[in-house]
């Protein structure tokens, strides 16, 4: 069966400092990868999705980037976070349901805390 | 463009009670939709979705919803809730097929049931 994974499960960095949070998926071949923001009392937001290696999708501008290096991992980064950053990130994948059709299956998520 | 309007973002109900979570979408052509649970600090979770055919889709935990096409409306439904079911309740259209590009979530409904 297929899982996804997300690390880490929380994270406290102070403004201007560096970020990465990765996403890994087992199980499947080729799936699209997406990476969500949640912003407190907010809905989700599509940041990025990647339907291949090396194939990024930018939905929203900002200081973010998402990068693919291997076909079942998926890495969120920033040079300098800002306290806007602050959010629940989630890593989803694309994938056939079990009643047919296509859904999404998500990580555990990572909480960012920027100070 | 696709959007999702979910009219509540809290709903208190009592122990026991029905709810109806409110969702309406937008879009110029057929869609798929979903609708996915979130209890704190955790992934999201299918509970139901609509593809084709029948209107009346029924999902796990009780829950059901109700595709109506001339009122462009998925309203989830649960004829009894249990205070385990207190969590954030999110709807989301895609376009069929639903394989390359990313979900289109509503901003989330919080039911909190009360004893």
């Amino acid at each position: 069966s297929q899982t996804i994974h997300q690390w880490p499960a929380t994270l406290v960095q102070p403004v201007g400092s560096p970020l990465s949070l990765e996403c890994t998926v087992e199980g499947t071949s080729n799936p699209n990868l997406y990476w969500y923001r949640q912003a407190a009392g907010r809905g989700l937001q599509l940041l990025f999705y990647s339907v291949g290696i090396g194939q990024i999708s930018s939905e929203v501008p900002q200081n973010l980037s998402a990068s693919r290096p291997q076909d079942r991992q998926f890495i969120l980064s920033s040079k300098k976070l800002l306290l806007s950053d602050s959010g629940f990130y989630l890593c989803a994948w694309m994938g056939p349901g079990l009643a047919g059709g296509y859904e999404q299956y998500f990580g555990p998520g990572t909480r960012l805390t920027v100070t | 463009a696709q959007s999702v309007t979910q009219l509540d973002s809290q709903v208190p109900v009592f122990e026991e009670a029905p709810v109806e979570l409110r969702c309406n979408y937008s879009s110029s052509v057929s869609v798929y939709l979903f609708w996915y649970v979130q209890y704190p600090n955790q992934g999201l979770q299918l509970l139901l979705k609509y593809l084709s055919g029948s209107t009346l889709v029924k999902g796990i935990n009780g829950f059901e919803a109700e595709f109506n096409k001339s009122q462009t409306s998925f309203h989830l439904r649960k004829p009894s809730v249990h205070i385990s079911d207190t969590a954030e309740y999110f709807c989301a259209v895609s376009d069929p097929p639903a394989g390359r590009r990313a979900l289109t979530f509503g901003s989330g409904t919080r039911l909190q049931v009360q004893p």
